[in-house]
């Protein structure tokens, strides 16, 4: 079945500056790839997703990027703000479940 | 979007005792659901599918005795953790699968706390 690894687990960066989170897939088959922020106790809240026949997308200061031959795609937050301190998950689907990574807590400081 | 309506939000049993929790597709009709358990600064594990008039299918290592998974209708998918103990204590959530243009919709999920 399909496997998800996230890195890095945790990313501090300061106020301003870019953070980057990168996952890679192990299903050629899967086609469709969100990214989710999530509040303890709380539903994850997608942010942005990107399906298997683009290579980039791009969202105000989120943007999603898929090499669908490494099989791997990452998170682009520029410009970051305090209020993007959260734990964020990648996940990969064939249209059937979503596989998630093991999250990232990224910590904005000020 | 559609809405996908998961309650209770918490609920707390001794151990021994059964929890049911509830999955409603309020504007649309899933005929799969997927249910997830998430420990505390974890993440999402899928622990089974749920597929209107046939039996779930489970991941590995998920006891399908314990977890009781029926999709009564297009609309109603249900988790019942049977002779629950203190290690089943998680956040459970439900989500329905994502379309071709569609996100995958989910519950607000149940903090099971079993004492």
């Amino acid at each position: 079945g399909e496997n998800v690894e996230q890195h890095p687990s945790t990313l501090s960066v300061q106020e301003g500056d870019s953070a980057v989170i990168k996952c890679t897939y192990s299903d050629s088959a899967s086609n469709y790839f969100p990214w989710y922020k999530q509040e303890l106790g709380k539903r994850p809240q997608l942010i942005i997703d990107i399906r298997s026949n683009v290579g980039e997308k791009k969202d105000q200061r989120i943007a999603v990027t898929l090499n669908k031959t490494a099989k791997h795609f990452s998170l682009h937050i520029t410009e970051t703000q305090p209020e993007d301190s959260a734990v964020y998950f990648c996940a990969a689907s064939t249209g059937t479940a979503l596989i998630f990574g093991k999250g990232t807590t990224l910590s904005v400081s000020s | 979007g559609a809405v996908v309506s998961q309650h209770p939000s918490r609920v707390i049993c001794k151990s021994g005792t059964s929890v049911k929790i509830e999955c409603r597709s309020l504007d649309f009709q899933a005929t799969t659901m997927f249910w997830y358990r998430q420990f505390p600064k974890k993440s999402l594990m899928l622990m089974a599918t749920s597929n209107e008039g046939s039996k779930a299918t489970y991941e590995q290592g998920v006891e399908k005795d314990k977890f009781l998974i029926n999709h009564a209708s297009l609309t109603l998918s249900t988790l019942t953790v049977t002779s629950a103990h203190p290690e089943d204590s998680s956040f459970y959530i439900c989500s329905a699968p994502p379309g071709m243009s569609t996100e995958a919709f989910f519950g607000q999920g149940t903090r099971l706390t079993v004492v």
